[in-house]
């Protein structure tokens, strides 16, 4: 059965400061990995999806990596700014798809 | 120009009743989805349709009947509503389905009360 765990569930972080956020998954066989953000009392928006192809995804600050064979993927954000201040999800897809509970980053002004 | 959108955006009811929520999107995709994120803010898949077809159906009371009257619409119905479903309830949606890499798009969620 998978499992998808993010470390650390909540994080505060001084504005400016490059961060790792970290998800793990427990079976290998995905077909892909999504990050997303989600804003206090407003839908998902979706930052990053990986193929289980690739190894990683660029946009903008954000760097999403992923290693299958570890059951990891991390989502780096460079130069942090306030406005990052969010609840990041990750969600991989095998013949489900299964979400993490997320991680709370605050970055502090 | 939303691309995923839902009604209601807040939904306050009675225990016992029956209530609808109606999801639109207006990406051309051809797969939607309704998830439940619960009080403790964990997302969950509910059910997904492609072209119209149900393909995914989560361990979900028989209470929840999600009804595609067309690939761009997927409503949620609820019977006989209960405290536990009480949460947030999020349509999406995909141009592929599931199994298949496709990123999916989020409407705003419905936020779900029941007294």
């Amino acid at each position: 059965k998978q499992e998808v765990t993010q470390i650390p569930a909540a994080l505060s972080v001084p504005e400016g400061e490059n961060l790792v956020l970290n998800c793990s998954f427990t079976d290998s066989a995905i077909y892909n990995l999504q990050w997303f953000r989600q804003d206090p009392g407003k839908g998902l928006t979706s930052l990053l999806l990986i193929q289980s192809s690739q190894r990683e995804q660029t946009s903008g600050r954000l760097n999403a990596s992923l290693d299958k064979s570890s059951g990891r993927s991390t989502l780096y954000i460079a130069a942090s700014q306030p406005g990052d201040s969010a609840t990041y999800l990750c969600a991989v897809r095998d013949d489900k798809i299964i979400f993490g509970k997320g991680t709370r980053l605050h970055i502090l002004p | 120009d939303t691309a995923v959108s839902q009604t209601p955006k807040y939904l306050v009811t009675q225990m016992g009743n029956d209530k609808s929520i109606k999801c639109e999107q207006n990406l051309g995709h051809d797969t939607m989805y309704w998830y439940k994120q619960d009080s403790k803010k964990f997302l969950k898949i509910m059910f997904s349709y492609n072209n119209k077809e149900l393909i995914i159906n989560e361990t979900v009371p028989n209470r929840f009947s999600p009804k595609s009257p067309d690939k761009a619409h997927l409503n949620l119905h609820i019977n006989s509503l209960e405290l536990g479903d009480s949460a947030v309830y999020f349509c999406a949606s995909s141009q592929e389905p599931w199994t298949s890499v496709s990123e999916q798009f989020f409407g705003p969620g419905t936020r779900l009360t029941v007294l």
